[in-house]
């Protein structure tokens, strides 16, 4: 089955920087990579994805790429702010979403 | 805003009690998950449901059992709880076919066994 690793497991950077986290999978087949972002006491909320098409995806602050050749994503964001401070998780998705272990996030004012 | 609510959010309850976390969603999905969350953050799928009258273990085993008779219901049931039971228990669902796969979660009920 697919397995997701995830990388760090905890990210401190200062407000205005940029923070990049990384994930790899195992499953070849694996043909959608989406990025949940989970704010104390509440659940992951999807923030961004990328199907296996694509090798690059952007939103406003956040951005996604895909390498299907390595078999790795990262999730970009740029002018970090206080309010990006959460866990946030990779996920890879053949037939079953599987998730990496995340990554908890803190952006120093 | 996704439509899935998870009731209680909180509960502090004794040894030996049974318990029902409630989930339900009103978006018509077919699938539905319940996953544990420990205070690591990492996430155990621990149930999960293809419809109505389906359930399905998950990759981490659970003393804890589901059932799905409406296809907007998905409660999880602990018949004796244990303080080894104490964690965080997030609902999701998805649509069975979608094209994008997304997981809808609730808020996620945070139980602590005394």
């Amino acid at each position: 089955g697919e397995n997701v690793e995830q990388h760090p497991s905890t990210l401190s950077v200062q407000e205005g920087d940029s923070a990049v986290i990384k994930c790899t999978y195992s499953d070849s087949a694996s043909n959608y990579f989406p990025w949940y972002k989970q704010e104390l006491g509440k659940g992951p909320q999807l923030i961004i994805d990328i199907r296996s098409n694509v090798g690059e995806k952007k939103d406003q602050r956040i951005a996604v790429t895909l390498n299907k050749t390595a078999k790795h994503f990262s999730l970009h964001i740029t002018e970090t702010q206080p309010e990006d401070s959460a866990v946030y998780f990779c996920a890879a998705k053949n037939n079953d979403m599987r998730f990496g272990a995340g990554t908890r996030l803190t952006v120093k004012p | 805003e996704a439509d899935i609510y998870q009731t209680p959010r909180y509960l502090v309850i004794g040894t030996g009690k049974k318990i029902t976390l409630e989930c339900s969603q009103t978006m018509g999905h077919d699938k539905m998950y319940w996953y544990q969350q420990d205070p690591g953050m990492e996430l155990h799928l621990i149930h999960y449901s293809y419809g109505v009258n389906s359930t399905e273990k998950g990759d981490l085993s659970s003393e804890s059992t589901v059932s799905r008779i409406r296809t907007e219901h998905f409660p999880l049931t602990l018949e004796s709880a244990r303080p080894s039971h104490t964690s965080q228990y997030l609902c999701a669902s998805s649509e069975w076919t979608g094209p994008g796969g997304e997981l809808f979660f609730g808020e996620g009920s945070r139980l602590t066994v005394l």
